[in-house]
């Protein structure tokens, strides 16, 4: 296993449309974070799940933002109704559970609402 | 809650000088301390952590950082700056290990 990975890279939509990102992390990894990051910050916590239970939501996760990890395995975060305040990077990170256990980041995927 | 504060969004050294990235972080509990790189269009990348024990912490690159309680900083060092160290560099603090606080980010520029 090479790391986390994210898909798409990229993702370009017009305002009100759906879109849906994907993370598969480190294969051994039961937690699993999710990040939001605009130009010239640093990254905000959004959520995070150990195996398939989200345990802490952030108040930047609004209604129209849901994320899943049905299997313990991959995640899935989805915006609905996108806005243009919702341009950012978002990134995933996943991690072991004991301890400080160290963040692995994926690429992130970069979503631009029109 | 916890925070950090990066001191300084731009530094530019040149190559060769000392490289001294600042950051302070306010925690209600012990902390547990990162430094983070990141470089255009990837993510990030640890650099090295402080959780307990010894206060100075060696990390990739040749970068290390000292924690400080008493200043309640991180500031994160490297004798010896490499045109390959420009990039953002990510201070950033949890208190459960649950979620981390990142801070707004300090780039980096070497100038030859």
């Amino acid at each position: 296993d090479t790391g986390v990975s994210q898909d798409p890279r990229h993702k370009i939509t017009k305002r009100g449309q759906n879109v849906t990102f994907r993370c598969d992390p480190i294969s051994e990894h039961n937690r699993l974070y999710w990040y939001r990051q605009t130009l010239g910050q640093g990254p905000e916590f959004l959520t995070y799940f150990q195996n398939e239970a989200q345990l802490e939501k952030s108040r930047l996760l609004s209604d129209r933002f849901s994320a899943e990890r049905p299997k313990g395995s991959f995640s899935t975060l989805e915006i609905q109704r996108t806005e243009q305040g919702d341009s950012a990077m978002y990134l995933c990170a996943s991690s072991q559970q004991m301890g400080a256990e160290t963040q692995y980041f994926g690429p992130g995927t970069r979503l631009l609402v029109l | 809650a916890q925070s950090v504060t990066q001191l300084g969004s731009h530094v530019s050294v040149s190559e060769g000088a000392l490289v001294l990235l600042r950051c302070n972080y306010s925690s209600s509990v012990p902390p547990y301390l990162f430094w983070y790189v990141q470089y255009p269009n990837q993510g990030l990348q640890l650099l090295l952590k402080y959780t307990t024990g010894a206060t100075l912490v060696k990390g990739i690159n040749g970068f290390e950082a000292e924690f400080k309680k008493s200043e309640t900083s991180f500031h994160l060092t490297k004798p010896s700056a490499h045109m390959s160290d420009a990039a953002e560099y990510f201070c950033a603090v949890s208190e459960n290990n649950n979620d981390m606080r990142f801070g707004a980010g300090t780039r980096l520029t070497v100038k030859p």
